[in-house]
């Protein structure tokens, strides 16, 4: 299957910082974009979905001031999370999809954690 | 909308026991339907999928599902668990067009020795 990467893996942030997380398709295109976040023990729930070139839809719930995405070109997506807080910190999972494909692919994710 | 309830957030066997573990979805138009599996502080791996066809499914690992539309259900079974196979399991559903998928809360298998 294609390849999703997610850059960092892991990160720690003071309280009050920015951080961002890159999610790359290493050989596709991907046309849509999506991003999650997982809690301990818990299911995926959808952030936001992303097209190439468009603002991104969110979820209801999501705040997109707090949760900025960029999806500027076909193999790239970025989220970053502003003034991050302790209950921002998270697993945040991005996943890609191209133009004709069923599938989701997913990258292996990026554990938040705010001090 | 689709929705997915997994039936069981905790399921837990012997090694060599067959694994079940249950998903029924919830869509208006013909779903496409997938398993994941995640393993701790990792990203999701494709088991397997159904979008048309055969409405029973092999995947990787020795797993499989089968389609039943009349029951609204793609229920994952494996003959033999092996001690490997503990990890969380993921359904979900997504129809046509360009919606994202839609996860099932997970089901956690824990494999006996």
């Amino acid at each position: 299957g294609a390849v999703v990467s997610q850059h960092p893996s892991r990160v720690i942030c003071k309280s009050g910082t920015s951080v961002k997380i890159e999610c790359r398709s290493l050989d596709f295109q991907a046309t849509t974009m999506f991003w999650y976040r997982q809690f301990p023990k818990q299911s995926l729930m959808l952030m936001a979905t992303s097209n190439e070139g468009s603002k991104a839809t969110y979820e209801q719930g999501v705040e997109k001031d707090k949760f900025l995405i960029n999806h500027a070109s076909l193999t790239l997506s970025t989220l970053t999370v502003t003034s991050a807080h302790p209950e921002d910190s998270s697993f945040y999972i991005c996943s890609a999809r191209g133009l004709r494909e069923y599938e989701q692919f997913f990258g292996p994710g990026t554990r938040l954690t705010v001090l | 909308a689709q929705s997915v309830t997994q039936l069981g957030s905790h399921v837990s066997v012997s090694e060599g026991a067959l694994v079940l573990l249950r998903c029924n979805y919830s869509s208006s138009v013909p779903p496409y339907l997938f398993w994941y599996v995640q393993y701790p502080n990792q990203g999701l791996q494709l088991l397997l999928k159904y979008t048309t066809g055969a409405t029973l499914v092999k995947g990787i690992n020795g797993f499989e599902a089968e389609f039943k539309k009349s029951e609204t259900s793609f229920h994952l079974t494996k003959p033999s668990a092996h001690m490997s196979d503990a990890a969380e399991y993921f359904c979900a559903v997504r129809s046509t067009g360009n919606t994202p998928l839609v996860f099932g809360k997970g089901t956690r298998l824990s494999v006996i020795a």
